[in-house]
């Protein structure tokens, strides 16, 4: 079964810095670009970040560039945000979703996602 | 950057009823655009990309449809499961949602 679960997320103090996971399992996770993205609750969806399948290209949103880093381990077939300096703003649900062998294109598998607020 | 525009933001509508949802685009591209449905507590599933191809389990009542930088998801006759929130996307870009609700 294809499959994306995250872990990692919590509460955290504005200024603090915390570590989001997602292994994947059921597709040949290095063949695809991975992705974040976010949703505060009630909102609409936010990309963040992506990596493609080698991490020899890296895109962040504006809005966490220079705090979050992205980064995969093909070999555990896991990918990761690390995040830092966290805002209010960035309280959000957390989404690991598969892309495409290139960087950009549709996003075909979430998911359920991993909560961060920052109180 | 691109900006997607969807419309309307609230669409009410009972079941069998014909769903049209709009994206427009704030300038053309020639790479995907896809649709996605969430429903409350879930993530978002892919629906329809390229701009009318259906992902793998996707009702054929669910189509898309695009003319220049505007682009419409049509639900030919909404089931009960249908109504939820739906999402455009294109490359690192949402659109704002539109959602289907019953009324």
């Amino acid at each position: 079964e294809v499959q994306l679960v995250e872990s990692g997320g919590g509460l955290v103090q504005p200024g603090g810095s915390l570590r989001l996971s997602c292994a994947a399992s059921g597709f040949p996770f290095d063949d695809y670009a991975m992705h974040w993205v976010r949703q505060v609750p009630g909102k609409g969806l936010e990309w963040v970040s992506g990596l493609s399948w080698n991490s020899g290209i890296i895109d962040y949103a504006d809005s966490v560039k220079g705090r979050f880093t992205i980064s995969r381990d093909n070999a555990k077939n896991a990918l990761y945000l690390q995040m830092n300096n966290l805002r209010p703003a960035d309280m959000a649900r957390y989404f690991c979703a598969k892309g495409t062998t290139s960087l950009f294109g549709v996003f075909d598998i979430w998911g359920q996602g991993t909560m961060l607020t920052v109180s | 950057e691109i900006v997607l525009t969807q419309s309307p933001g609230t669409l009410s509508l009972s079941p069998g009823e014909r769903a049209t949802l709009s994206c427009r685009a704030s300038q053309s591209f020639s790479a995907s655009l896809a649709w996605y449905q969430q429903k409350p507590g879930q993530a978002p599933r892919l629906l329809i990309y390229d701009p009318s191809n259906r992902a793998t389990g996707v009702p054929a009542r669910f189509s898309g449809s695009a003319s220049g930088t505007d682009f419409t998801l049509t639900i030919s006759s909404l089931e009960p499961e249908d109504f939820a929130v739906y999402y455009c996307q294109h490359g690192r870009t949402f659109g704002q949602g539109t959602k289907v609700d019953i009324k």
